[in-house]
């Protein structure tokens, strides 16, 4: 069975200051990994996804299959950064995304 | 090019009744997808439909079902409403059913009073 973790239904980070939203897999096969995002008022779209490796309006994450984790950073939080955060799986081949409850995040000016 | 549309934007309902939801998706997407959006459970998938045959279903009841035309927009239906089927329902499309190339409508606001 699939299953995602976010650990943290709220966050508040001061703006300049890093952000770490964390999220924990199980899967006993190999995962493909994403991070959505929700702004308000908007709707929910990709924000990066592991395999791409690319840094997302500063955003990264790395899939660690040690830990089972896929957290998500940015080494310096922006207001516009404000928005819920789904960290979500899929099996490679499937056509279904398992999401996590996801996370609120709020950048404190 | 239209984003993917779903209509009606807020539903109504009491206990007992059904409803119907649309999905349009993007011009050329032949896959859609349906995903329930609740405060306690999150996202969960219902369903995906990929050139009117439904390829994958979550685990919901009966109760919830779909269907997809051959115009490639697609329809959800649940009968027999329940208070906890209260949530905002999310359609997705792609071009072939690929996760990483999912996008979103804005849902459907489902109340059941």
């Amino acid at each position: 069975a699939q299953r995602v973790t976010q650990p943290e239904k709220l966050l508040s980070v001061f703006k300049g200051a890093p952000v770490e939203l964390k999220c924990n897999y199980s899967y006993s096969g190999s995962p493909e990994l994403f991070w959505y995002v929700q702004y308000s008022r908007q709707r929910l779209q990709l924000l990066l996804r592991h395999i791409s490796r690319e840094s997302i309006k500063g955003f990264t994450a790395d899939l660690n299959k040690g830990e089972t984790s896929f957290h998500l950073k940015k080494p310096f939080a922006q207001e516009e950064d404000s928005a819920m955060y789904y960290c979500a799986l899929s099996a490679f081949g499937n056509e279904k995304l398992t999401f996590g409850t996801g996370t609120r995040l709020t950048i404190i000016p | 090019k239209a984003g993917v549309t779903q209509t009606p934007r807020y539903l109504i309902k009491t206990r007992g009744q059904q409803v119907t939801l649309s999905c349009s998706p993007i011009s050329g997407h032949r896959s859609v997808s349906w995903y329930q959006q609740t405060p306690g459970q999150g996202l969960q998938f219902l369903f995906e439909y990929f050139s009117e045959t439904q390829r994958n279903k979550g685990n919901f009841p009966g109760r919830f079902s779909g269907r997809q035309f051959s115009n490639s927009r697609s329809e959800m239906n649940v009968s027999t409403l329940e208070l906890g089927d209260s949530a905002l329902y999310l359609c997705a499309s792609s071009l072939d059913g690929r996760v990483e190339k999912l996008f979103f409508g804005s849902g459907t606001q489902l109340s059941v009073l």
